[in-house]
């Protein structure tokens, strides 16, 4: 299995651009979670998905953020439009529901906003 | 309310000593709790995770951790220290539709 897929893993881009970060979750896992990892905040999570509805958003910390899940092998975090603040490692992760599981984190996706 | 500490920031250990990295929780009910590590530009990977049962969890890399409920407590342990343990160490709690909750972070430096 190749785990769960994160795209780009870096992403450099100025103030005010749209950012679209892409996650693949492990095949037959049905939650999906999506976290924000700052030195300053740790680790937050954003949002999570279940059965690729979302449950809980409270995490979002802005409009500029939103999330989508179209399918069961694929989800995107929008960031639009970008801030300096926003620059973070995010992971995303995904987990197979049935009883009590571990999360599977992706590699993370880099971003810096200048 | 649902949490999750991990009191001390850094650990510091020389290799081949036995290593501790503290959690404490809060929940009302039956905890599940977890125990994550992540290495310089990785994501995070799975180390254990207490359920239920015996008190003492065996889990990935020669690593540990005890379940003691008067203390409300999940500590992590390694009996002997290697350099290759230094990383970033959490302790998580689980809940409704598997969200977990996690601490700060315990930063671990193994020395030669």
């Amino acid at each position: 299995d190749a785990g769960v897929i994160q795209s780009p893993r870096h992403e450099v881009t100025e103030m005010g651009q749209e950012v679209t970060l892409r996650c693949k979750p492990i095949s037959g896992h049905n939650s999906l979670f999506w976290y924000r990892q700052t030195m300053m905040r740790g680790l937050e999570l954003l949002i999570y998905f279940n059965n690729n509805v979302p449950i809980d958003d409270s995490g979002m910390p802005e409009d500029r953020f939103s999330a989508k899940m179209p399918n069961a092998s694929f989800s995107t975090l929008k960031i639009q439009p970008s801030e300096p603040r926003d620059s973070a490692v995010y992971f995303c992760a995904s987990i197979s529901g049935t009883g009590i599981n571990e999360q599977f984190f992706g590699p993370g996706t880099r971003l810096t906003v200048l | 309310a649902q949490s999750v500490a991990q009191p001390e920031d850094q650990v510091n250990v020389a290799e081949g000593n036995p290593l501790t990295v503290k959690c404490t929780y809060s929940v009302s009910g039956n905890p599940y709790l977890f125990w994550y590590v992540q290495y310089p530009n990785r994501g995070l990977q799975f180390l254990l995770k207490y359920i239920t049962g015996d008190n003492l969890v065996k889990g990935s890399y020669g690593f540990e951790a005890e379940f003691n409920k008067s203390q409300t407590s999940f500590h992590l342990k390694k009996p002997s220290a290697l350099v290759s343990d230094s990383a970033l160490y959490f302790c998580a709690l689980g809940g409704g539709y598997n969200k977990l909750i996690f601490g700060a972070g315990t930063r671990l430096a193994v020395h030669p």
